[in-house]
């Protein structure tokens, strides 16, 4: 089946350095992506998503860019902090399937 | 707004024993999904329901696992018999509608099978 997986199994990065956490996906009919803060012991929380009709879109501190020609997601974490360190995931849907899940990328924020 | 709502928070069991999952969606979302969740693994959908009907149970290992929602709020997941590779956390996430809709998590249950 169609798979969604992350570049780098770890992240470590200074305090107030930006960060990018990559994604590449497989299914070509994906249609809208999804990024996901799991911290340790709790579920994993919505941080932004994307729809495969844009390339780029913001939120606070947080950007998601989409590369539908090459299959490529990423996410980038500007001016980050302590409160950062989490495992990341990337999911995406393609038409009535469920989520699928990559295995996650640990950001961890050197002080 | 209150946020999804999962007991108990952890369980330990011996093998070939039972042990039931309790999961309180968001007020109004129509769809809930259980994931299974094994150590260093992103989650993997179990079965989602939109209200109480079952949208994909797939990958539900139907020998051991069941799921309900007979109201249409909450559920239940059950694990009868258990065994160790069922050794996870169970996420219950909700969304308001089908496909394509953000899905909210709980905390999850950490389940241990000795």
């Amino acid at each position: 089946g169609e798979s969604v997986g992350l570049h780098l199994p770890t992240l470590s990065v200074q305090e107030g350095d930006n960060s990018i956490i990559n994604c590449a996906y497989s299914n070509s009919a994906s249609d809208y992506f999804i990024w996901y803060k799991q911290e340790s012991g709790k579920g994993p929380q919505f941080i932004i998503d994307i729809r495969s009709n844009m390339d780029k879109r913001q939120g606070q501190r947080v950007t998601v860019l989409l590369n539908k020609t090459v299959k490529h997601l990423s996410l980038q974490i500007a001016a980050t902090q302590p409160g950062d360190s989490a495992v990341y995931f990337c999911a995406d849907y393609s038409g009535n399937t469920p989520l699928v899940f990559g295995k996650g990328t640990r950001l961890s924020v050197i002080a | 707004e209150a946020g999804v709502a999962q007991s108990p928070r952890y369980k330990i069991i011996e093998k070939r024993q039972s042990v039931a999952f309790w999961c309180n969606p968001i007020s109004g979302h129509a769809t809930l999904y259980w994931y299974q969740q094994i150590l260093g693994q992103g989650p993997k959908l179990l079965i989602q329901f939109q209200n109480n009907g079952v949208v994909d149970d797939s990958q539900l290992p139907k020998d051991r696992f069941s799921a309900e929602r007979l109201k249409g709020v909450d559920s239940t997941l059950k694990i009868q018999p258990a065994k160790l590779e069922d050794s996870a956390v169970y996420l219950c996430a909700s969304s308001h509608s089908h496909f394509g809709e953000t899905q909210y998590f709980g905390p999850g249950t950490r389940l241990l099978v000795l």
